[in-house]
């Protein structure tokens, strides 16, 4: 019953460094959203996933980025060679709808991750 | 290109106080218009979502308005507690693929 979860809360990196995120969406949620958050900013959005398909990685800003949700649940964003740049606040977020919502579906989030990278 | 624009960027108001915050977006094909509260921290919470016919909606003491006309829509605080400090977002939805279109927010501090 529990909403999003992320984890971990807090990551810090050196530069070059490889990066994991997770998400534990909403159970029975089909769609999970991934959205950057710089600081002072709204978030941006990278990635969708409905159920296991990747529909929409046109948010990703490079291929440093990966995202996956092999099993239509868990996902992990991963960053590779990290920059200072990529140091943002990291949000998922899952909706109980796919591609064919409702007008009124909602997208809950997570508290995000806030990956520092040194 | 699709744009949420939201104004003040900040905002300082004594507990007790009104106050209105404002967005302007720029979103085609538009779906629905939503608000959204983000304390430090945390991740974003849904105050109200207004569909393209709507023209207002209220959630306890917070009341949104929306002009399709001008893609304009204001958020209205009534009576503001010191627990409303937070920032408050503006996201515009696409229809079709529903993508969220999100402003840069505007951050209220609510003093005793």
């Amino acid at each position: 019953g529990a909403g999003v979860s992320q984890s971990p809360r807090y990551k810090v990196a050196k530069r070059g460094q490889d990066v994991a995120l997770r998400c534990d969406p909403i159970s029975g949620h089909v769609s999970l959203f991934w959205y950057q958050q710089a600081l002072g900013q709204g978030p941006e959005f990278l990635t969708y996933f409905q159920n296991e398909a990747q529909l929409d990685k046109s948010g990703l800003p490079s291929d440093r980025f990966f995202a996956e949700r092999p099993e239509g649940s868990v996902s992990t964003l991963k960053i590779q060679r990290t920059q200072q740049e990529d140091s943002a606040v990291y949000l998922c977020a899952s909706s109980l709808w796919g591609r064919r919502a409702p007008p009124d579906n909602e997208q809950f989030f997570g508290p995000g991750t806030r990956l520092t990278v040194l | 290109k699709n744009q949420v624009e939201q104004s003040p960027q900040s905002l300082i108001i004594l507990e007790g106080k009104n106050c209105t915050l404002q967005c302007n977006y720029t979103v085609s094909p538009f779906s629905n218009l939503r608000w959204y509260k983000q304390d430090t921290g945390r991740g974003p919470v849904s105050l109200t979502i207004m569909t393209f016919s709507e023209n207002t909606k209220s959630n306890g003491r917070y009341t949104a308005t929306l002009d399709a006309d001008t893609k304009q829509s204001s958020l209205h605080i009534t009576a503001s507690q010191l627990s409303d400090s937070a920032s408050y977002i503006c996201v515009a939805v696409t229809s079709g693929t529903y993508k969220y279109i999100f402003g840069t927010g505007t951050r209220l501090k609510v003093l005793a």
